[in-house]
């Protein structure tokens, strides 16, 4: 996989704003994709997900595109509030019907009061 | 609800050193994932376990590390002997079954001097 070290792509957003975080994956073959949110010294936490027949799924002040032809994943979170600041990373489904995921890499969000 | 238990949280040990982690998942969970997680980066699957079984540990080395859920529920992971490159997060993760959403536990941070 690629190697990321300590620098995570950042966004910095001022509370209130919306926030659109993205995500390129690699299988084209993917059937299943996931936001995970993972504040400092936790672990990741579900945010939503979408299956690979659908394009858009929306849930509480977030939002998931899935672009299959160019392979792209977003994630709009709505009003941001600086209990959003965490790093955040989408994960697919590579493994079909044994079901592995493989997580890309994370982006470091910082909402700013 | 309870969720994913690990302990413990913190571990510091010597090189060649053994150590080991372990895990409690949700309640009625029957898949059961053991993923490492460097810093900077996304979590990556170790060994994935259905009820008693390990049906993926493609990417266990296995030469030092070894697992085990012996009831199908409780789950630990070993390293014999540490090396410094282990230092990392190991994260616990269950669901209800091998398609379901993955929940994680908060983690075990292993530094390796």
């Amino acid at each position: 996989g690629e190697s990321v070290g300590l620098h995570l792509p950042t966004l910095s957003v001022q509370e209130g704003d919306n926030s659109i975080i993205n995500c390129a994956y690699s299988n084209s073959a993917s059937d299943y994709f996931i936001w995970y949110k993972q504040e400092s010294g936790k672990g990741p936490q579900f945010i939503i997900d979408i299956r690979s027949n659908m394009d858009k799924r929306q849930g509480q002040r977030v939002t998931v595109l899935l672009n299959k032809t160019v392979k792209h994943l977003s994630l709009q979170i709505a009003a941001t509030q600086p209990g959003d600041s965490a790093v955040y990373f989408c994960a697919e489904n590579s493994g079909g019907s044994n079901y592995k995921l493989t997580f890309g890499k994370g982006t470091l969000l910082t909402v700013n009061p | 609800e309870a969720g994913v238990v690990q302990s413990p949280r913190y571990k510091i040990i010597e090189k060649k050193q053994p150590v080991a982690f372990w895990c409690n998942p949700i309640s009625g969970h029957n898949t059961l994932y053991w993923y490492l997680q460097n810093l900077g980066q996304g979590p990556e699957l170790l060994i994935r376990y259905e009820n008693e079984e390990a049906v993926d540990d493609s990417q266990l080395p296995k030469d030092r590390f070894s697992a085990e859920r012996l009831k199908g529920v409780d789950s630990t992971l070993k390293i014999q002997p540490a090396e410094l490159g282990d230092s990392a997060v190991y994260l616990c993760a269950s669901s209800l079954g091998g398609s379901e959403t993955q929940y994680f536990g908060p983690g075990t941070r292993l530094l390796v001097l």
